[in-house]
């Protein structure tokens, strides 16, 4: 499709395990971002990716965050021994460049996750 | 650190009414604003956008409105519609980009 597709769209796990939440960008966007969002709250910046690159990983919580990109297209996010405070919704977006004004970032519907 | 906020966390408006949503901001640097629309079980989703270098910028039912001198912002929606209901976030964009805590438009019968 056109937009930001993400998948899976829910996932549910037991806490301790390992999950994977994979962004497809739009096509041809450089730029690349992924956010938290709790119930009922704003959007919590994880990281962002121009081509593969992260130059900006402040927002990842812990170590047991991390993320990838290859091929300046598709990006995982990986959650290594999961917590019960790390269920949220997970949102990916791409913009065309990530410094220029009047490129608005372009968000997918989200992976739900649940920490059981 | 700068941070963009929301004056009210709940705005109710009848059907067929304007809204007005505000948004204050605190980073002067900031030179590029945009509105999001969040649907429930949905990711945000781009309504409008302003530059510093400009006021008012008007799009299809909807006007952004940005004083710099106060640093407020605003979403105005010309006669809601039920489709209308949502959470509405500001953002700001300076080095990058910072979301506001968002606001819920509820639309009256």
């Amino acid at each position: 499709g056109a937009g930001v597709s993400q998948s899976p769209s829910n996932k549910v796990t037991e806490k301790g395990k390992d999950v994977e939440l994979r962004c497809d960008p739009i096509s041809g966007h450089t730029a690349l971002y992924w956010y938290r969002q709790s119930l009922g709250q704003g959007l919590e910046f994880l990281i962002y990716f121009q081509g593969n690159s992260a130059p900006d990983k402040s927002g990842l919580p812990s170590d047991r965050f991390s993320a990838e990109r290859t091929g300046g297209s598709v990006s995982t996010l990986t959650i290594q021994r999961t917590q019960q405070e790390d269920s949220a919704v997970y949102l990916c977006a791409s913009s065309s460049q990530v410094s220029g004004v009047g490129q608005p970032q372009h968000f997918g519907d989200g992976t739900r996750l649940s920490i059981l | 650190g700068e941070s963009v906020g929301l004056h009210l966390p709940t705005l109710s408006v009848q059907e067929g009414d304007n809204s007005i949503i505000n948004c204050a901001y605190s980073n002067s640097a900031s030179d590029y604003f945009i509105w999001y629309k969040q649907e429930s079980g949905k990711g945000p989703q781009f309504i409008i956008d302003i530059r510093s270098n400009m006021d008012k910028r008007q799009g299809q039912r909807v006007t952004v409105l940005l004083n710099k001198t106060v640093k407020h912002l605003s979403l105005q929606i010309a006669a809601t519609q039920p489709g209308d209901s949502a959470v509405y976030f500001c953002a700001e964009k300076d080095d990058k980009i910072i979301f506001g805590k968002g606001t819920r438009l509820h639309i009256l019968p």
